[in-house]
């Protein structure tokens, strides 16, 4: 059972437009929610979060939005850098404190 | 601080031998996580540790898996005996609090069995 779900396994952009990557989430309890972006052989690093009581984290190029209603959120990178090439996965903490990850999404940005 | 450290990096091994993970947590880190990475399965949690104490092994495949942590500063995952299936990345991770907080990963290791 996924509670976490990337449905885009991959995205490819254009150096300087904006990516978008999307997360969608089944149990209305979680309450927070991080991103992480993972370069290869490497383990993945904390980008940027947001819990439920906001809609909406900016920290420079990123911005995650929180759409409870809809079980919906969104990682905006703009403009987006080659450098920002990676695999990016959304992740949930669940009423346990366990981290429940999405499968991920690989985005390539071409320069 | 130099993050979280495991070794080794790379293992390859025979199906039937025991292979042992090792895991050096951020200092002052109060959990630490063991996660194993697969195509079919993605990253999934295996245990977590509060304060060196098991805490939740529902993760935890198999039998053929256990993990300790001694003290704060180490900890092992080991499979005895190991099977191909076995084959993934395993990663560690230390976090400040459970819940709500960001979590540190180390940079894996990637297990191969024959």
């Amino acid at each position: 059972d996924q509670q976490v779900k990337q449905n885009s396994p991959s995205l490819s952009v254009q150096e300087g437009r904006i990516s978008i990557l999307n997360c969608d989430y089944t149990n209305s309890m979680f309450d927070y929610f991080l991103w992480y972006k993972k370069y290869p052989a490497e383990g993945p690093t904390f980008l940027i979060s947001i819990s439920s009581i906001k809609d909406k984290n900016e920290d420079g190029r990123f911005t995650v939005f929180l759409n409870k209603s809809a079980k919906h959120l969104s990682l905006h990178i703009v403009p987006s850098q080659p450098g920002d090439s990676a695999v990016y996965f959304c992740a949930a903490y669940n009423q346990g404190g366990k981290l429940i990850f999405g499968q991920g999404t690989e985005l390539s940005v071409k320069p | 601080d130099a993050g979280v450290i495991q070794s080794p990096r790379h293992e390859v091994t025979e199906m039937g031998q025991e292979v042992t993970l090792r895991c050096k947590p951020i200092s002052g880190h109060d959990y630490l996580f063991w996660y194993r990475q697969t195509m079919m399965r993605g990253l999934e949690l295996l245990i977590y540790f509060n304060n060196n104490v098991p805490i939740d092994d529902s993760g935890m495949p198999e039998d053929r898996f256990s993990a300790k942590m001694p003290n704060a500063s180490f900890s092992t995952l080991k499979i005895q005996p190991s099977e191909p299936r076995d084959s993934a990345v395993y990663f560690c991770a230390s976090s400040l609090a459970s819940g709500g907080n960001e979590q540190f990963f180390g940079p894996g290791t990637r297990l191969t069995v024959l």
